[in-house]
């Protein structure tokens, strides 16, 4: 079955610095990939997410790129902010299931 | 408001005592599931649901039970709990237009602890 691997667990980055994510999975017929953006005490919440027919997406701060060759995707943020304190988990579909990435913990340093 | 609800948010229990979450959605939502969350493990699907009266185990179903009499409704069920099943439980929804390739919607999560 799917699986998906996640790096780093954690990430702390000074304020104003970029965040990178990266993600890997192993079954090719995936072809959705989204990121979750979850905060303490509540549930993930969708912030931005990618189809296979498509390399790069962008909305505002964030970017997410994929490589279907190489089965690996990326999350990208630009010039960070403390409200992006929060963990991280990538996903990819796969019969009918999402299956997730262990999450990254993301600091932003003031 | 478009939510998912689930109760109760906080439960303790003693191993063996059946207990029930409950997870409402307001939004006419045909895809439903329930994951774990535990540390370094990240979020893992239970069971799901993609219409009333259709239901399929997701990658850890041991020991949980589900229903979906009602398209609003999908309740999960731990008819005899174990200490392994102390964990954060989220239920989630999303439109069933594409698969599972569509938002997810997230309830506030429960925090079960199982003596």
């Amino acid at each position: 079955g799917e699986n998906v691997e996640q790096h780093p667990s954690t990430l702390s980055v000074q304020e104003g610095d970029s965040a990178v994510i990266k993600c890997t999975y192993s079954d090719s017929a995936s072809n959705y990939f989204p990121w979750y953006k979850q905060e303490l005490g509540k549930g993930p919440q969708l912030i931005i997410d990618i189809r296979s027919n498509v390399g790069e997406k962008k909305d505002q701060r964030i970017a997410v790129t994929l490589n279907k060759t190489a089965k690996h995707f990326s999350l990208h943020i630009t010039e960070t902010q403390p409200e992006d304190s929060a963990v991280y988990f990538c996903a990819a579909d796969s019969n009918y299931q999402l299956i997730w990435g262990a999450g990254t913990k993301l600091i932003i340093k003031p | 408001e478009a939510q998912v609800t689930q109760n109760p948010r906080y439960l303790i229990t003693v191993t063996g005592k059946k207990l029930t979450v409950t997870c409402s959605q307001n939004m006419n939502h045909e895809y439903m599931s329930w994951y774990r969350q535990d540390p370094g493990l990240g979020l893992r699907q239970i069971y799901y649901s993609m219409n009333v009266e259709v239901t399929d185990k997701g990658d850890v179903p041991e020991g949980y039970k589900v229903s979906r009499k009602e398209k609003r409704n999908f309740p999960l069920i731990l008819e005899s709990p174990s200490p392994n099943q102390t964990s954060l439980y989220f239920c989630a929804s999303s439109p069933y237009l594409t698969g599972t390739q569509e938002t997810q919607y997230f309830g506030p999560g429960t925090r079960l602890l199982v003596l």
